[in-house]
Order: structure tokens, then C-alpha cells, then sequence
């Protein structure tokens, strides 16, 4: 019954590469998010979807894109895998006017060799 | 200046002592006020949510929000070894889908 999940939980791959990653939630919640901790583990939002439509972009390389088949599920595909990129994505969702509660996935580690 | 400034730490601290954790901000515009704790190799938990100012407490858990000096904490007693994890503040203007504004976090070890 896992509220927020996200595949795969590791991902290692070489520069140039492209991958994806997958987010699914049950709680039946109107937004997702994907958001990046780097190695200092400082937890950075990139995207936001409300609804299947994109609400909130910061300022993220071209090569990420996101897309929401439906509000279940936000993916984030990443092309020409960079160094940089390697991090720990965390996906998660919340209510849309639930006060700012957001219920997190237990990230993907992707490591860019 | 950061949005939201949060000592790394790392801090120890022996079983049952009192904890004090504090994040300091500088947008007047945030409203909802959030910890978080994350346990090592897994996602951010909420912890504590609180709108405006004041004082909520949950148990061994205290947060407080001071919006005129722009400064929340979170208070631990009798604090346990389960309680060593990552503590994460994070704020917004809005509630719902308005992005969260994190700090860097304080990574919190309570040795037995």
C-alpha cells in the first residue's frame, strides 16, 4: 500500500546516456513533483504538474522533460546524461489545497559514470 | 542571502536530551511552514506542519513559528536514538501546489 513509489530505486548509466524515471501515487492527490538532493543533500524542486499540466518549472537543463500521462503518474526522462546529473530524484505529490503537505517516494539514486 | 537558511550541523546529542533545531528565512511572503525528517537512503517525512505563527506540538515534537523575526524551530525531548535522521525545514507562501522552500537540512544524532 505504498503511498508514493517510484522505479527504479538505482540507476547507473554512462554519460551520454538517456533515462528515465518512473512516479506513481494512490493517495489520489492532484499534484506531483519531481525534486533533486544533491551529494550535500540539499533538496531542490524541478517540476511541478497540477492535473497532468505542468504548473511549476525551475530553472532545469532542456534535457529533463517531464510528462504526466495522468495524475497518478509523473515521469522525468533525461537525456545526454550528464556528471552533474547524479543525484538522488525524489518524487512526490500533494493535495492541491491540502496547505502545503507533500508525500515523498523513496527517490532514485541515479549515478552518471 | 538564501531563501531559507538551515545549519547543516552535523549535531550529537546523548539519549534524552532536549533538541533544538532552527531554520531562519527571509521571504515575508511564506505562510506554511513544514518539517520534515528523513531517515538515511529514504524520502523526506513530514514531520510537523504549521500555518503562521505559533506553537504546535505533537508528543515529543514542538514547533514554533516566530514570522515577525522570520525564525522557526523544532523542539525534540527526551529525544531517542530513533530519532537520528536528516531534519529538513520547508516553507511556502501557499499551501497546496505552491513549490516548498527547503533548507539544507541538519543531520541529528542522539547516541544511546
Amino acid at each position: 500500500d505504498t503511498a508514493v513509489s517510484q522505479t527504479p530505486k538505482y540507476l547507473v548509466t554512462q554519460m551520454g546516456n538517456d533515462k528515465s524515471i518512473k512516479c506513481e501515487q494512490n493517495l489520489g492527490h492532484d499534484t506531483m513533483y519531481w525534486y533533486k538532493q544533491d551529494s550535500k543533500k540539499f533538496l531542490k524542486i524541478m517540476f511541478s504538474y497540477n492535473n497532468k499540466e505542468l504548473i511549476i518549472n525551475e530553472t532545469v537543463p532542456n534535457r529533463f522533460s517531464p510528462k504526466s500521462p495522468d495524475k497518478a503518474h509523473l515521469n522525468l526522462h533525461i537525456n545526454s546524461l550528464e556528471l552533474g546529473d547524479s543525484a538522488v530524484y525524489f518524487c512526490a505529490s500533494s493535495q492541491d489545497y491540502g496547505g502545503g503537505t507533500q508525500y515523498f517516494g523513496p527517490g532514485t539514486r541515479l549515478l552518471v559514470l | 542571502q538564501k531563501e531559507v537558511e538551515q545549519d547543516p550541523g552535523p549535531l550529537s546529542v546523548p539519549e534524552g536530551a532536549i533538541v533544538s533545531l532552527n531554520c531562519t528565512y527571509s521571504n515575508s511572503a511564506f505562510q506554511y511552514f513544514m518539517w520534515y525528517r528523513q531517515y538515511s537512503r529514504k524520502g523526506p517525512e513530514l514531520l510537523m506542519y504549521t500555518y503562521s505563527s505559533g506553537n504546535k506540538e505533537d508528543g515529543r515534537f514542538t514547533a514554533q513559528v516566530d514570522k515577525s523575526s522570520k525564525y522557526i524551530s523544532l523542539f525534540i525531548r527526551d529525544s531517542q536514538p530513533s530519532d537520528s535522521a536528516t531534519y529538513l525545514c520547508a516553507m511556502s507562501a501557499q499551501g497546496g501546489s505552491e513549490k516548498l522552500v527547503f533548507g539544507k537540512g541538519m543531520k541529528l544524532t542522539v547516541n544511546p
